[in-house]
């Protein structure tokens, strides 16, 4: 079963615009954690949000955590093509010791 | 730093046979995660690893997939037989003991199953 859902699932943009993602949890959660993941490779760790976090920057990314709301958002400003790629939000549970759960994704696409 | 490797990258297999993949986890990572995705899909675990020990095999269908770890580092993966539903991108990972929030991940290897 899912915990995180993405919105949208689908997204395409212009170079230099933003992107904004979405995620919806159901549970609890210890921390939030947003991935990249590029056509044929692995996933890549972009960021960690802490429950007791309301937002982070790293460069161009920002995360935003709203607990009351259960949801999350991923900001990429100033897209570049590079950026094209597929983001997950996955969660880790106060009850499952160690357990990370991953969304089904959103799959950006940057124009150049 | 080496990264998490993986092989192969690509695998085709005709249903009933056996397949096995290969992880090398990144030095100095007690824990170690065998995932598979669907496409369009997010990871799903299917075991996770402390050292030698699986910790979690809860979604491991084990009428058909084995798993081992030997010696705690590398690991491998194994299908037999596979079935057309097993087409999937099988990916590794690993992290430190207690950091599941910071997982690295391998390449993967893709599996057509015919």
């Amino acid at each position: 079963s899912q915990q995180g859902e993405e919105d949208p699932q689908a997204l395409s943009i212009q170079e230099g615009e933003n992107a904004t993602m979405n995620c919806s949890y159901k549970t609890s959660i210890n921390n939030l954690q947003w991935y990249r993941q590029n056509s044929g490779r692995g996933l890549v760790h972009l960021i960690l949000i802490r429950s007791n976090e309301r937002e982070k920057h790293s460069g161009r990314l920002r995360v935003t955590l709203d607990t009351s709301k259960k949801s999350s958002s991923l900001l990429i400003t100033a897209s570049r093509a590079a950026d094209t790629a597929s983001y997950f939000c996955a969660t880790d549970l106060p009850t499952s010791y160690d357990k990370v759960i991953f969304g089904p994704g959103t799959s950006l696409s940057v124009i150049p | 730093e080496a990264g998490v490797v993986q092989s192969p990258r690509y695998k085709i297999i005709e249903k009933k046979q056996p397949v096995a993949f290969w992880c090398n986890p990144i030095s100095g990572h007690n824990t170690l995660y065998w995932y598979r995705q669907n496409l369009g899909q997010g990871p799903e675990l299917l075991i996770r690893y402390e050292n030698e020990e699986a910790v979690d095999d809860s979604q491991l269908p084990k009428d058909r997939f084995s798993a081992e770890r030997l010696k705690g580092v590398d690991s491998t993966l194994k299908i037999q037989p596979a079935e057309l539903g097993d087409s999937a991108v099988y990916l590794c990972a690993s992290s430190r003991l207690g950091r599941a929030y910071e997982q690295y991940f391998g390449p993967g290897t893709r599996l057509t199953v015919t």
